[in-house]
């Protein structure tokens, strides 16, 4: 089952725009990651945010994380027709140590020239 | 350093037969994780591998099994194949059984007929 819960599921937008995706999780985590996904094929990891931060940049990437409302949001600004992918959260099993990430519903970003 | 390869990238199997995947991880990486993406479940995890150990498992059923030899590589293995096990497999590497940090190969597409 999935942990995850991304909104919205799919967003168009046009080159040079500001594209936001939001990610909401059920229980406790240690680090919530953001990973992007080219038409089927594999996954590349963005950026990685830990539990008692609240914000983190990468380029043209902006994650925030909220613990108390169990949510994160990705913002890619000036957006390309290269960022078209689907984007995905993932949280790790707090507490155990393991590399099992569960991964969110994914967002479908278009970006239009 | 190259990048975490899978083999085969397509496979096409008919229903009750078996097949087996490989994954070679990034050089120096000692942990795998494998996961299995359709477009109705999304991604779930399947299980990871570290120093050739079984650490974690996800819900799915015994016909799934995998293993990891003493290079880190690993192979995952479906007996039984049902139409519902079509799907694209991801496998992951990272350095060490606590990163976070995953890197992943391209998949296998499976389509059971």
């Amino acid at each position: 089952s999935q942990q995850g819960e991304e909104d919205p599921q799919a967003l168009s937008i046009q080159e040079g725009e500001n594209a936001t995706m939001n990610c909401s999780y059920k229980t406790s985590i240690n680090n919530l990651q953001w990973y992007r996904q080219n038409s089927g094929r594999g996954l590349v990891h963005l950026i990685l945010i830990r539990s008692n931060e609240r914000e983190k940049h990468s380029g043209r990437l902006r994650v925030t994380l909220d613990t108390s409302k169990k949510s994160s949001s990705l913002l890619i600004t000036a957006s390309r027709a290269a960022d078209t992918a689907s984007y995905f959260c993932a949280t790790d099993d707090r507490g155990t140590g393991f590399q099992k990430l569960v991964f969110g519903t994914g967002t479908r970003l278009l970006v239009s020239p | 350093k190259a990048g975490v390869t899978q083999t085969p990238r397509y496979l096409i199997k008919t229903r009750g037969q078996q097949v087996t995947l490989s994954c070679s991880p990034i050089s120096g990486h000692r942990s795998v994780s494998w996961y299995q993406q359709t477009p109705g479940q999304g991604l779930q995890f399947l299980f990871e591998y570290f120093s050739e150990t079984q650490r974690n498992k996800g819900n799915f059923p015994g016909r799934f099994s995998g293993r990891q030899f003493s290079n880190s590589r690993s192979e995952m293995n479906v007996s039984t194949l049902e139409l519902g096990d079509s799907a694209l497999y991801l496998c992951a590497s990272s350095l060490e059984l606590a990163s976070r940090e995953q890197y992943f190969g391209p998949g296998t597409r499976l389509t059971v007929t």
